[in-house]
């Protein structure tokens, strides 16, 4: 079936490093990958989307590129700041309303 | 410009009470959508509306059921809440049946039943 796998948090960095959370997924066919972000007490924010294999998504700083040959979407950024403290979900729509979520990686940023 | 409104933000309930949670978006967007959201668990799909007049059963509909008053609108009943019914819910709405181009989401509601 399809699924979605995230790194397990939290993930803790200093303000200034490089991020990378890792997705895979699993999948029959061509789906669409995203990014979310949930910030303290909101809902969920589209950071950034692909639709097809070699398509790089990117927003705010954030990037990531739909691998199909590994099937990942790893979520990157170069120098995080406190304020990139959330949780970050990554998911893939395939075939009409078939949404699906990864559970979650709690992002920390330290001063 | 709102996007997505739930109400309400916080409710407690004893097991067996009902209630109904409320969603509206000012979007024009056609498919709605009620997810709920546990730890380490991610977010669920209960049910989804793909238009005006139409709803469907996603992952974890059991307990649950919703009507899309119309096309702003669409509410998630609980009949007779049970504690495995605490949790955060999420109300979505896309502009495509497929949500290609992703969801808005709501603030949430967190349902406590005890």
């Amino acid at each position: 079936g399809n699924s979605v796998t995230q790194m397990e948090g939290p993930v803790t960095l200093s303000e200034e490093a490089f991020l990378t959370i890792n997705c895979t997924y699993t999948a029959t066919g061509y789906p669409s990958l995203f990014w979310y972000v949930q910030y303290p007490g909101e809902g969920l924010q589209l950071l950034l989307k692909a639709t097809k294999a070699d398509d790089k998504g990117s927003n705010k700083g954030f990037e990531a590129t739909y691998r199909k040959e590994t099937t990942s979407f790893h979520l990157e950024k170069g120098s995080v700041q406190v304020s990139d403290s959330a949780v970050y979900f990554c998911a893939l729509i395939y075939n009409f309303n078939k949404f699906y979520f990864g559970s979650g990686t709690k992002l920390n940023v330290k001063p | 410009n709102a996007g997505v409104t739930q109400t309400p933000k916080f409710q407690v309930l004893k097991t067996g009470q009902s209630m109904t949670l409320q969603c509206a978006q000012d979007m024009n967007h056609n498919s709605m959508y009620w997810y709920r959201q546990d730890p380490g668990m991610g977010l669920r799909l209960i049910y989804y509306s793909a238009s005006e007049g139409t709803t469907d059963k996603g992952e974890v509909p059991n307990g649950y059921n919703v009507s899309r008053l119309n096309k702003r609108e669409f509410s998630l009943r609980l009949e007779s809440a049970a504690p495995s019914q605490t949790s955060v819910y999420f109300c979505a709405s896309s502009e495509l049946v497929t949500g290609g181009g992703g969801y808005t989401f709501g603030s949430g509601t967190r349902l406590t039943v005890v």
